[in-house]
């Protein structure tokens, strides 16, 4: 069954600080997607970005980047020059081609950005 | 482009009460819906999903239900709410694969 993994559960950094969000996931499917969303204090979840399993290349937008590495089961989230506004909880999820439109999400990540 | 309402955005019940949230979907035909529960500091946890009027898969027995009249129309309903019922309330849409969800504004219940 699946599985994703936010090992992180609550980080504090300052401004201008880089920070990465971690998440491990478990499939047997050759075929899954994954994703991040963001949740800022309004509460509502913000699509970031989808990669799927047969690409591993990593994608830079601004200052956020993601790391896929299938070897390590890893997709990480990566800010740059963090920002008081990229305070939020951050989820990490994953859905298989066998389990159709379900997405199994991570526990999520608190992230504070402190001026 | 498409858009998600859910109404009400804020809701305090008392216990015993019924429970109806709406959740709508423009811009898009046949799409995948969901409604999660959040409680407070805490994960997302999926409550219903349907893939098409009518058709609704229930994750977790409880005492809400949900119903799907029309094709982006989905409803979480409760006969009797609890106070475990407390929650942030999320609807979802999606199509695909990949299947990236998009979601709603969300409401806020309380159950007094």
């Amino acid at each position: 069954a699946q599985k994703v993994t936010q090992a992180q559960t609550e980080i504090s950094v300052v401004e201008k600080e880089d920070v990465t969000l971690d998440c491990v996931y478990e499939t047997r499917d050759t075929t899954y997607y994954l994703f991040w969303y963001k949740q800022p204090p309004s509460g509502e979840l913000v699509f970031l970005i989808r990669r799927n399993s047969f690409d591993e290349q990593n994608e830079i937008s601004g200052r956020y980047s993601w790391n896929f590495q299938k070897s390590t089961s890893s997709f990480n989230f990566t800010i740059t020059a963090s920002q008081v506004v990229d305070s939020a909880v951050y989820f990490c999820a994953l859905s298989e081609e066998t389990s159709g439109s379900r997405l199994t999400f991570g526990e999520g990540t608190q992230l504070t950005v402190n001026p | 482009s498409q858009t998600i309402h859910q109404w009400p955005a804020t809701l305090v019940q008392p216990v015993g009460s019924p429970l109806s949230l709406e959740c709508t979907v423009e811009g898009t035909s046949n799409p995948n819906l969901y409604w999660y529960r959040q409680a407070a500091g805490r994960g997302l946890q999926l409550l219903f999903y349907s893939v098409g009027i009518g058709q609704i898969s229930s994750e977790v027995p409880q005492n809400l239900s949900a119903s799907r009249p029309q094709d982006r129309q989905f409803i979480l309903s409760s006969k009797k709410l609890l106070l475990s019922d407390s929650g942030f309330y999320l609807c979802a849409w999606s199509q695909g694969p990949p299947y990236e969800q998009y979601f709603g504004p969300g409401t806020r219940l309380t159950v007094t």
